[in-house]
């Protein structure tokens, strides 16, 4: 079973659209969650840690629910420019690598 | 955050041969990272780089046909061995980002093996 796992998308979905990325992790001992962009033939960039409480960032919402395992991220009022490909993130208790989901691709169409 | 100057951003090699990655970075780090993005799939780690002591590889990864370096606090390489066509991948290095809570990575090497 994979560290993580993360719907397989693509998701292509119209400008002004709201838009949810779901994602499930095996290791309840994970401790930091993170949602990560990457642009095409781009490095991966740090979108927004995810936090026991949720926490949300202008257009952007991450939820955690740790009995279920699972993180969200939803995007309101989707632009152009928020296509990308985005990357659910574990970083496991006592560990110092990331585990990466294999991303959910985002396209927002005009 | 910290940043990071990676280097080759790409290079196409012959197999049999050997490419050495660096990556700069611009504030001193405990451990540095390397991992590898093969086409159309997610990162994974090869290795950890510890400075003073040997690097920890990740199951499926050994050190003659990735050995590391890290020399000092800011800077570390990725040597890709004795190089194959399944070796043509994205090599990317990161490191904690104490100010941001998450990774910070370099900007990759694209190896093409031909």
């Amino acid at each position: 079973r994979k560290e993580v796992e993360q719907d397989p998308g693509p998701f292509n979905v119209p400008e002004g659209a709201t838009v949810a990325f779901n994602c499930t992790y095996s290791n309840s001992a994970s401790q930091s969650f993170f949602w990560y962009r990457q642009d095409c033939r781009k490095e991966p960039k740090l979108l927004m840690s995810v936090y026991s409480s949720g926490n949300e960032d202008g257009r952007f919402t991450a939820q955690l629910n740790r009995a279920s395992q699972y993180i969200s991220l939803l995007i309101r009022d989707s632009k152009l420019s928020d296509s990308a490909t985005y990357l659910c993130v574990v970083l496991q208790t006592g560990a110092n690598n990331l585990f990466f989901g294999t991303g959910t691709r985002l396209t927002v169409i005009p | 955050s910290a940043v990071i100057s990676q280097k080759p951003s790409r290079d196409i090699c012959q197999r049999g041969t050997s490419l050495t990655i660096q990556c700069q970075v611009d504030s001193q780090v405990t451990m540095m990272f390397w991992y590898r993005q093969q086409p159309g799939q997610s990162l994974t780690l090869i290795a950890t780089a510890n400075q003073g002591s040997e690097a920890t590889y990740e199951s499926g990864f050994v050190i003659d046909k990735f050995p590391i370096s890290r020399p000092n606090l800011t800077f570390s390489t990725l040597t890709v061995s004795n190089m194959s066509p399944e070796d043509s991948s994205i090599y990317l290095c990161s490191v904690e980002d104490g100010t941001n809570y998450g990774y910070t990575f370099g900007s990759g090497t694209r190896l093409t093996v031909v």
